[in-house]
């Protein structure tokens, strides 16, 4: 498809376990974008690469969370040692260009629950 | 305090009725401001971009008071369709970092 896609769709897993979460963004996007939801709240910001490095890496919580993109086009976000407070809708969005019109295309999430 | 703070509703509103959402924000460098919308368990899309000159699109009007750090949304002859979250976003001017608010929630009825 020619939206941006995010697996897994869904993830359930146990406290203290490693996770990964992918996200392919639209073809041709430069700007890759990793949100979180939680129920009732907005998306809070997480990390912005432009191209292959992190422009923004400002709203990740804490050194257990980590983000790459190593060739510019497809992400990783990693979770190290899983904490119930992480369940949440991890939400990966793409954009065009560095200026552009603040229309972020968003994937469909993937639903990260700790048990 | 919150950089963009919304009245989370919900507001239940009948068909053809006029609703308001407003939303303050708090980084007065900000630059770029949005509307976007969010269905049960969808991800959010672009509604439409804030002017400071105010714009409209449809029944969706939009409007940003610089001064008052405040931005409303004005949806006319609600339908049923229109039932939703929407988040108020802003930037400091590129699409680097938006920051979402909490979302207001709309329910309209018949």
């Amino acid at each position: 498809g020619a939206g941006v896609s995010q697996t897994p769709s869904n993830k359930v897993t146990e406290k203290g376990k490693y996770v990964e979460l992918r996200c392919d963004p639209i073809s041709g996007h430069t700007a890759l974008y990793w949100y979180r939801q939680s129920l009732g709240q907005g998306p809070e910001f997480l990390i912005y690469f432009q191209g292959t490095g992190a422009a923004d890496d400002s709203g990740l919580p804490n050194d257990r969370f980590f983000a790459v993109r190593p060739e510019g086009s497809v992400s990783t976000l990693k979770i190290q040692r899983t904490e119930r407070g992480d369940s949440a809708v991890y939400l990966c969005a793409s954009s065009p260009d560095r200026e552009g019109t603040g229309e972020l295309f968003f994937g469909e999430g993937s639903r990260l629950t700790v048990l | 305090r919150k950089e963009v703070e919304q009245d989370p509703g919900p507001f239940n509103v009948p068909e053809g009725a006029t609703v308001a959402f407003n939303c303050t924000y708090s980084n007065s460098a900000s630059q770029s401001f949005f509307w976007y919308r969010q269905d049960c368990r969808k991800e959010p899309k672009l509604l439409m971009s804030v002017y400071s000159s105010g714009n409209e699109d449809g029944r969706f009007t939009a409007q940003l008071n610089r001064a008052s750090q405040y931005i409303s949304l004005l949806i006319r002859d609600s339908k049923l369709s229109d039932s939703a979250t929407y988040l108020c976003v802003v930037s400091p001017g590129t699409a680097s970092k938006l920051t979402f608010g909490t979302g207001t929630r709309l329910q309209v009825t018949l």
